[in-house]
């Protein structure tokens, strides 16, 4: 079945940027997102990218996607203390729509 | 911003009761959704929803899972008789036919001893 990876732990300084890697198993995705979760708190959607497309930027946020390699990141620009967090690749189901997703990556934003 | 709203926020119960976790998605979505979460592991797919009936559910929600639109704003979903391995965050994600996006609300966790 569909599966989605993600390395578990990141840790950067504030000021740098960070970068979140994901794969994914089902070539046929339409979407692919990517998802913040705060401690305690609910899956907030940061982004998403249609899988005609290699990049997406919004302000601090661009994710790139390899299709080919079935390889999605997320790159953080800036990144600071607020931005630590649990970060969910997910992909599309497209015969179901439903997600899938990885196990989250936990990032921590050093002072 | 519109939100997805759950409630309780933390339900603690007993073993082999029966709980009923509740849900108002945003108000115009038309697909509803429960996942869950077992601390540290993945999120979870349980069910999703649409024109009153289940489109597809998981291998764990089985015979003691039930949801239900019991009016036009709520979405429940009902656990018959919770074990402890229940225990977990479930949310709840709504989206409408035009948006890619699932919003998800906060969760409601839930301790089964």
């Amino acid at each position: 079945g569909e599966d989605v990876e993600q390395s578990l732990f990141l840790s950067v300084r504030e000021g740098d940027s960070s970068v979140i890697n994901c794969t994914y198993t089902d070539s046929s995705s339409t979407y692919l997102y990517w998802y913040k979760q705060e401690p305690g708190a609910g899956l907030q959607l940061l982004t998403y990218i249609f899988s005609n497309m290699d990049m997406k930027q919004d302000q601090r946020l661009t994710v790139l996607l390899n299709k080919k390699d079935k390889h999605l990141s997320l790159r953080i620009a800036d990144t600071q203390t607020g931005d630590s967090a649990i970060y969910f690749c997910a992909e599309r189901e497209d015969s179901s729509y439903k997600l899938i997703f990885g196990s989250g990556t936990r990032l921590l934003v050093r002072p | 911003e519109p939100e997805v709203t759950q409630t309780p926020s933390h339900q603690v119960t007993q073993m082999g009761q029966e709980v009923i976790l509740r849900c108002v998605p945003i108000s115009n979505h038309l697909y509803f959704y429960w996942y869950r979460q077992i601390l540290g592991q993945k999120v979870e797919f349980l069910v999703s929803f649409y024109n009153n009936e289940i489109s597809e559910k998981s291998e764990i929600f089985d015979d003691q899972f039930s949801v239900e639109r019991p009016d036009g704003s709520n979405f429940t979903l009902k656990i018959r008789s919770t074990k402890l391995e229940d225990s977990a965050m479930y949310f709840c994600a709504s989206r409408d036919s035009l948006n890619y996006g699932y919003t998800f609300g906060s969760g409601t966790r839930l301790t089964v001893v």
